[in-house]
């Protein structure tokens, strides 16, 4: 079975400050990662992804991860956070033929001016 | 438009009854889900489709009816609707293989008075 565990429900950072919204998972195989970001009243979006070669992926909105092995984990940076970037963010995990995308319970991310 | 849709975006019906939600892409993606967003839950996985006429039970199915005779659309039935279906429903689409990421429609939400 696959699972993934997002262990802060809510992350308070300044704006300016960089970010962290951390992820570890747990998945048969080698992992596919996924980073959504949902804004008030709206559907998922693609924020970036990790399938196999650098450790570090990089997305929209200047956000990127890393994808750490031995402690299966895939946290999401920011360098300087913006005010725009409050919302709810999902860390999700399938394996290579899977149909199921599983998603973390989400980080609720509020960027103090 | 390109895109993925779904309607109506908003539905408040009474317990017994049938409701269908609709969702509709226009990327002929091979696959489809349908998800339910509730709070603590995150996104739980209901049904999800392959192809056109191939479906097949997620995490939460019961209660819940799918099809799928063409690959743009997967609708949604919930045959005798209860009251702990009230949520926001999202469905998704993405292509062949799982390292593709998943596109999401605007969500509905739901009400079962």
């Amino acid at each position: 079975a696959q699972s993934v565990a997002q262990p802060e429900d809510q992350v308070n950072v300044a704006e300016g400050n960089p970010l962290t919204v951390k992820c570890t998972y747990s998945v048969s195989g080698n992992p596919y990662l996924f980073w959504y970001v949902q804004y008030p009243n709206r559907g998922l979006q693609f924020l970036l992804k990790y399938i196999t070669g650098d450790n570090l992926v990089k997305g929209s909105y200047g956000f990127e991860a890393e994808f750490n092995k031995s402690q299966t984990s895939f946290h999401l940076k920011k360098p300087s956070a913006l005010v725009s970037d409050s919302a709810l963010y999902f860390c999700a995990v399938t394996g290579a033929g899977s149909y199921q995308l599983t998603f973390g319970k989400g980080t609720k991310l509020s960027v103090i001016p | 438009d390109a895109g993925i849709t779904q309607s109506p975006r908003y539905k408040i019906t009474e317990t017994g009854r049938q409701v269908t939600l609709m969702c509709h892409q226009t990327w002929s993606h091979s696959y489809m889900f349908w998800y339910r967003q509730d709070l603590g839950h995150g996104l739980r996985l209901i049904y999800y489709s392959a192809a056109a006429d191939i479906t097949d039970k997620g995490e939460v199915p019961d209660g819940y009816v799918v099809s799928r005779s063409k690959t743009e659309n997967f609708p949604l039935t919930l045959e005798s609707a209860t009251r702990s279906q009230t949520s926001v429903y999202f469905c998704a689409s993405r292509g062949q293989g799982a390292y593709n990421e998943q596109f999401f429609g605007p969500g509905t939400r739901l009400t079962v008075l």
